[in-house]
């Protein structure tokens, strides 16, 4: 079974720009989590979504969105970029149709550099 | 908000010894799980812990829940260099899959 996959692998823009990053869960995974990794902060969690719906939200402002497609493929869409969403952007799918104890696959990263 | 504080942030030492990592929080979750990331890596999972108390064994790697499911801790036994890399705690709520990581304990363990 192929692991999670997220495109691309690496980005560069500019402040003020926007930026979308794609991910395709493993197959037969409905729930798509996005996460935030940068040095200063960690893994900080952005938000999830199962069967196109957002189920959970962490603390980001609405610069940050996302959505989730029928074949359960999710894209997050960072708008007017600052020089401090510079990180490694993380996505991770389960199978979990009800919430709670379940594994998360991650998928390898899309880095960010905001110049 | 609930946060998880990881301690040691780095540990270098060398094949053969042993390392404990500490992951503590004032609140209780639903779980604690372990991850390892790689350099270009996603965190990949090593453990769930669920029930206070519990102890699980994974080869040289043993992982302890807390009684009051607030704490855990991941103990090494003659550490590899292959046990190299940055070692993450993570709460999940009881309300969803949302996981509330620790800050990270960056391992090196030198031949």
């Amino acid at each position: 079974k192929a692991g999670v996959t997220q495109t691309p692998r690496y980005l560069i823009k500019t402040r003020g720009q926007q930026v979308t990053l794609s991910c395709s869960p493993i197959s037969g995974h409905r729930s798509v989590s996005w996460y935030q990794q940068t040095p200063g902060q960690g893994l900080q969690f952005l938000f999830e979504y199962f069967s196109e719906t957002q189920r959970n939200k962490g603390n980001f402002p609405g610069r940050f969105s996302g959505r989730q497609f029928s074949n359960s493929r999710s894209e997050m869409n960072v708008s007017t970029l600052e020089l401090g969403d510079s990180a490694l952007y993380l996505c991770a799918s389960s199978s979990a149709a009800r919430q709670g104890s379940v594994t998360q696959y991650f998928g390898p990263g899309t880095r960010l550099l905001v110049l | 908000t609930q946060l998880l504080e990881q301690s040691p942030q780095f540990l270098s030492i060398q094949e053969g010894e042993n390392l404990t990592v500490y992951c503590n929080s004032s609140s209780v979750f639903s779980s604690l799980q372990w991850y390892r990331q790689e350099p270009g890596e996603g965190p990949v999972l090593l453990v769930t812990v669920v029930t206070g108390g519990e102890v699980k064994k994974l080869k040289r790697l043993t992982f302890q829940f807390g009684d009051a499911r607030k704490d855990s801790s991941l103990h090494i036994t003659a550490a590899q260099t292959g046990d190299t890399g940055l070692y993450l705690c993570a709460g999940e709520e009881a309300a969803g899959n949302k996981l509330t990581f620790g800050g990270g304990t960056r391992v090196l363990v030198k031949p």
